[in-house]
């Protein structure tokens, strides 16, 4: 069972357009939705994170999107840039509290996103 | 300063031997997790270890076995290596001691492990 559904798949942007990336998630539960980025060869990079009492946040370019009640989440990503051709992770997790703090992030399946210059 | 580091970074063994793989934090930070990111890049939490403890075991084959010497460092011993068991295995780091709690979690470059 896929908790966090990621969409799409892949995606071509030109230079300059908007990025936009779709994740839908099923347990209520979640309390923060990260994106991670990922260039070849590295490890996942947090990117921009919202918790869901707020319905939007903005970091640079980069902005979330958040619809609790459809239970969605987004990325747009402003004026992109060839820099920004890799792929991007959505996530969602619940804060588990066994006398330490744990939180075990459930992935959507990625996007690989292309910038054309 | 690398924040969460990994070794080794390319590991190639053949099915039946046993490997292990290192993880360091320099973060400060109480927990520690394994994540496996399969062929299809699919990122699935493996291990949570807060303060040396074990926390999350996701149903992850007896073969592997997680040790924390201590909050700084997570390791990862594989047994009886299967083809399967080919992926980049990914170490992560976030603050999870009561009062100095983070949901953000901090990655490792990653360990890409090829069984033959």
């Amino acid at each position: 069972q896929q908790q966090v559904k990621q969409s799409p798949q892949s995606l071509i942007v030109q230079k300059g357009g908007i990025s936009i990336i779709n994740c839908a998630y099923e347990n209520t539960a979640f309390d923060y939705f990260p994106w991670y980025q990922q260039f070849p060869g590295k490890g996942p990079a947090l990117l921009i994170a919202i918790r869901p009492d707020v319905s939007e946040k903005k970091e640079g370019r980069f902005t979330i999107s958040f619809n609790k009640s459809a239970k969605q989440f987004s990325l747009h990503i402003m004026d992109s840039q060839p820099g920004d051709s890799a792929t991007y992770f959505c996530a969602a997790s619940e804060l588990m509290n066994y006398g330490g703090a744990t939180n075990k992030l459930i992935f959507g399946t990625g996007t690989l996103l292309a910038v054309q210059p | 300063d690398t924040a969460v580091s990994q070794t080794p970074k390319y590991l190639v063994t053949q099915m039946g031997n046993d490997k292990s793989i290192k993880c360091e934090q320099n973060l400060g930070h109480d927990t520690m997790y394994w994540y496996k990111q399969d062929s299809k890049k699919f990122l699935k939490i493996m291990f949570s270890y807060n303060n040396k403890e074990l926390i999350i075991n996701e149903t992850v084959p007896n073969r592997f076995s997680p040790k924390s010497p201590d909050k700084a460092h997570l390791n990862l011993h594989i047994n009886s290596l299967e083809l399967g068991d080919s992926a980049v295995y990914f170490c992560a780091s976030s603050q999870g001691t009561s009062g100095r709690v983070s949901y953000e979690q901090y990655f490792g470059p990653g360990t890409r492990l090829t069984v033959t």
